[in-house]
């Protein structure tokens, strides 16, 4: 397996656009989790679902950001609109058996 | 999830052992003991977890106290590729699927 696999793994926009991150998890996994990354705030959860159903979004910051996963393969986090302060480093993971796997993260900049 | 008290950083040399000590005094009955590591660019990676009984795997070994108030992670041979932030999180129950709760960690470095 190739592991997950987010995209895009870099992503420059300016304040007001919309941002759209991808994830496909690994096959067989029935656990998906969206993550931030900042230096001034660690890791943190935004939103984990299973078997494609959203169980908590609690971390996720504002209105503005929404996740969706149409399938057992494919995720998709949305900022809309972006601001500068959701510049941060995005990772996807998925989850056998209570270990996560996470992807390379996608390093997302918003001008 | 239960607090887990990590060391900031910790510096080794290369081909030594390394000891990242972590701390869990509220710890439950059911919570096993995780640890993931980041290497620098990347995503975070699981290394080993264990309930009471030490655990050993191909990257790492864990040493649990009797009392599971604290817990090591012992690194036999350090290379220059661990460098890296290692994270102790306590999972309630192997079967939970909830997020993980990362502390801050710590950043491990190797010295030639």
């Amino acid at each position: 397996d190739a592991g997950v696999i987010q995209s895009p793994r870099h992503e420059v926009t300016e304040m007001g656009q919309e941002v759209t991150l991808r994830c496909k998890p690994i096959s067989g996994h029935d656990y998906l989790f969206w993550y931030r990354q900042t230096m001034m705030r660690g890791l943190e959860l935004l939103i984990y679902f299973n078997n494609n159903v959203p169980i908590d979004d609690s971390g996720m910051p504002e209105d503005r950001f929404s996740a969706k996963m149409p399938n057992a393969s494919f995720s998709t986090l949305k900022i809309q609109p972006s601001e500068p302060r959701d510049s941060a480093v995005y990772f996807c993971a998925s989850s056998d058996r209570g270990l996560q796997y996470f992807g390379p993260g996608t390093r997302l900049t918003v001008l | 999830d239960a607090k887990t008290t990590q060391p900031n950083s910790m510096e080794s040399n290369e081909e030594e052992p390394v000891h990242l000590p972590c701390n869990h005094s509220t710890i439950s009955g059911t919570d096993y003991i995780h640890w993931y590591r980041q290497l620098p660019s990347q995503g975070p990676e699981y290394v080993i977890h264990g309930l009471t009984s030490n655990v050993n795997n191909r990257m790492a070994s864990l040493a649990i106290a009797e009392d599971r108030k604290s817990s090591t992670l012992i690194l036999h041979r350090a290379t220059l590729r661990d460098a890296a932030v290692y994270y102790c999180i306590l999972r309630d129950g192997l079967g939970s699927q909830g997020n993980l709760i990362f502390g801050k960690g710590t950043k491990l470095s190797v010295k030639p």
